[in-house]
């Protein structure tokens, strides 16, 4: 069974620092990787995806299957970012529409 | 393009009631998912429907059943309610076809069980 972790429940930074929300999985197979934001009253949305390797926001990820990890991260943060963001693995073969959360981290962007 | 809608956004049931959720995908999309989120477990997957067929399931009792129509609209049913199924209960709607697609997600219908 597959299985993701975020460490960090909160995670405090000051405007214009660099920040990194961390990531790790366990799966014994390839599996396609996840970021999901969820703003103050707004619905969950995806951030960005492994597979295609684009920056949103600001805000890059990359996976490292050595370490079974998928951190996100970005140089300067914006108070805008503060949200709880989490990370979410979809297994191979026939997991089709199930995601696997971790259980979030809330960052918090101070002025 | 609408987003995802659920019906009702808010339920209160008694223990041992059984209720139904509502889900309207975005137009186009086949394939439904269905998520429970309470603050010690986290998001936990239910079960996902594409073509009115269930793809995969999770870990969850009986008591969770589901169904999709012919129009993609899904709905989620929970029989003999028990307080621990209080919870923000989530759908999530995609083309679901082959290869990876992005799931689009509702609202959510909170559910408290009292």
């Amino acid at each position: 069974a597959q299985r993701v972790t975020q460490p960090e429940k909160l995670l405090s930074v000051f405007k214009g620092a660099p920040v990194e929300l961390k990531c790790n999985y366990s799966y014994s197979g390839s599996p396609e990787l996840f970021w999901y934001v969820q703003y103050s009253r707004q619905r969950l949305q995806l951030l960005l995806r492994h597979i295609s390797r684009e920056s949103i926001k600001g805000f890059t990820a990359d996976l490292n299957k050595g370490e079974t990890s998928f951190h996100l991260k970005k140089p300067f943060a914006q108070e805008e970012d503060s949200a709880m963001y989490y990370c979410a693995l979809k297994a191979g073969g026939t997991s089709y529409g199930k995601l696997t959360f971790g259980q979030g981290t809330i960052l918090t962007v101070h002025p | 393009k609408a987003g995802v809608t659920q019906t009702p956004r808010y339920l209160i049931k008694t223990r041992g009631q059984q209720v139904t959720l509502s889900c309207s995908p975005i137009s186009g999309h086949r394939s439904v998912s269905w998520y429970q989120q309470t603050p010690g477990q986290g998001l936990q997957f239910l079960f996902e429907y594409f073509s009115e067929t269930q793809r995969n399931k999770g870990n969850f009792p009986g008591r969770f059943s589901g169904r999709q129509f012919s129009n993609s609209r899904s709905e989620m049913n929970v029989s003999t309610l028990e307080l621990g199924d209080s919870a923000l209960y989530l759908c999530a709607s995609s083309l679901g076809g082959l290869g990876v697609h992005e799931q689009y997600f509702g609202p959510g219908t909170r559910l408290t069980v009292t």
